[in-house]
This record gives structure tokens, sequence and C-alpha cells, in this order.
């Protein structure tokens, strides 16, 4: 177990919806990183918060939106899904350069 | 910016053998290359790592190599066992602190018993 928390586990939807993915960094860990994993694909960076604001941005579609609240956690925002958002969603947080990831959020767009 | 090349895609060895995964990376700043595991369905875990100020790091059955004047680095797996089989990935990292982790594609590794 990592300390990084993710909820929820799974997620099945349909194309055009909106869904939220939570996490939750290791206790004090100031970053925390959103990645993208598709199937047999490796791990895509989406989007770093450090503090509650934004840090760095990676592949991440406008579509998708992200951000770090007061107590540290992180709400990754899906929009109009489409059926290739369908993915593994993990985060990672970090208090130096060890990043730490989360079980992830299977997605599901159907 | 960042671009991590990992090789082979996939490997599979004889239980007992040894496998080697390689990496190379662009950005000479880079100073910081983790080797992350995953498991099917699981979340990549950090098994070692590697600072640039340091040309090898052995934990256990597993060390890494780095060479800086390359720009490569690669992670050894002494006498495999079934339960190494995994994607491995390796990563680099531009900055030191808090920055994101480029990533290569993975290697599937089987070991066969």
């Amino acid at each position: 177990d990592s300390g990084v928390t993710q909820t929820p586990k799974h997620l099945i939807t349909a194309t055009g919806q909106r869904v939220t993915l939570r996490c939750s960094p290791r206790s004090g860990d100031l970053s925390v990183y959103w990645y993208q994993q598709s199937l047999d694909q490796g791990l895509q960076f989406l989007i770093q918060y450090y503090n509650g604001e934004e840090r760095a941005k990676g592949n991440i579609l406008e579509r998708f939106s992200a951000q770090q609240f007061p107590d540290l956690h992180s709400e990754l925002n899906l929009s109009s899904l489409e059926l290739g958002d369908s993915a593994l969603y993990f985060c990672a947080s970090s208090v130096g350069q060890e990043q730490y990831f989360g079980p992830g959020t299977r997605l599901t767009v159907t | 910016g960042e671009n991590v090349e990992q090789h082979p895609s996939t490997l599979s060895v004889q239980e007992g053998d040894s496998a080697v995964i390689k990496c190379t990376y662009s950005d000479s700043a880079s100073n910081y290359f983790p080797w992350y595991k995953q498991e099917l369905g699981k979340r990549p875990q950090l098994i070692i790592d590697i600072r640039s100020n340091v040309g090898e790091k052995k934990d256990q059955r597993i060390a890494v190599t780095l060479n800086k004047t390359a720009k490569h680095f690669s992670l050894h797996i002494t006498e495999t066992q079934p339960e190494d089989s995994a994607v491995y990935f390796c990563a680099a990292s531009p900055r030191t602190g808090n920055t994101p982790l480029v990533f290569g594609k993975g290697t599937r590794l089987s070991v066969i018993a």
C-alpha cells in the first residue's frame, strides 16, 4: 500500500457524460500528479498540482480539468466523454522526486 | 522536452536467468531515474531508483546502472523468479524537486518456470 488513495475503483459511464475522479495523497505530500494509461500503453502525464496550485501540464485534453483543494486532495474532471477516454487513471504524490502511485480508477466509456 | 526510449518491449527469460532492460534519455539535465514494476491491473510500484551522482545501485536481486555520458540507464534482475513477471517502466525526471516523470513505454517481462 503506497498511502495514496483513489476513488472510485471502477467507473462505467456513457459517451457525452461527465465524471469526477478523486485522489488523496500520502500524508505530508504536497504534489499530486495525474496520469492516464490506455490499454497496453505507457503512462501519459496529464497534470500536476503542488500545494493547491497548478505546477505543470502535460497531454491533457481541454475537456479534462483538475484541481487541488486546501486539504491537498485532488479531483480530475473528465467531460464530454468519448470511447477513447476509456483508460486507467492514476494519481501519484510526492514530497521530493520519488512518486508513489495510487491504485487507479478504471474508467470505461460505453 | 525529455524523451525516454525503452527496449525491449517484451522479454522472456527462463527462471533463474538474468534480465536486462535498457533506457535512453535525451535531456542531459535529467538527474533522477526510477524504475517501476506494474502487475496486471495494479498500480506502478517503485522498485529502485538512481540519481545522477551515482553510477550503480543494488537492492538484493535488482540493480540499476547509469551512464550519464551516453545518457542511458539499465535495470538488471538476477536469478529471475515467476513473480518477477510484470511490466517494467523506466522514467526520467528533468529537474530536481517536484516535477513530472517522463516514462518509457514499458517492457513486458515473462519469466518461464
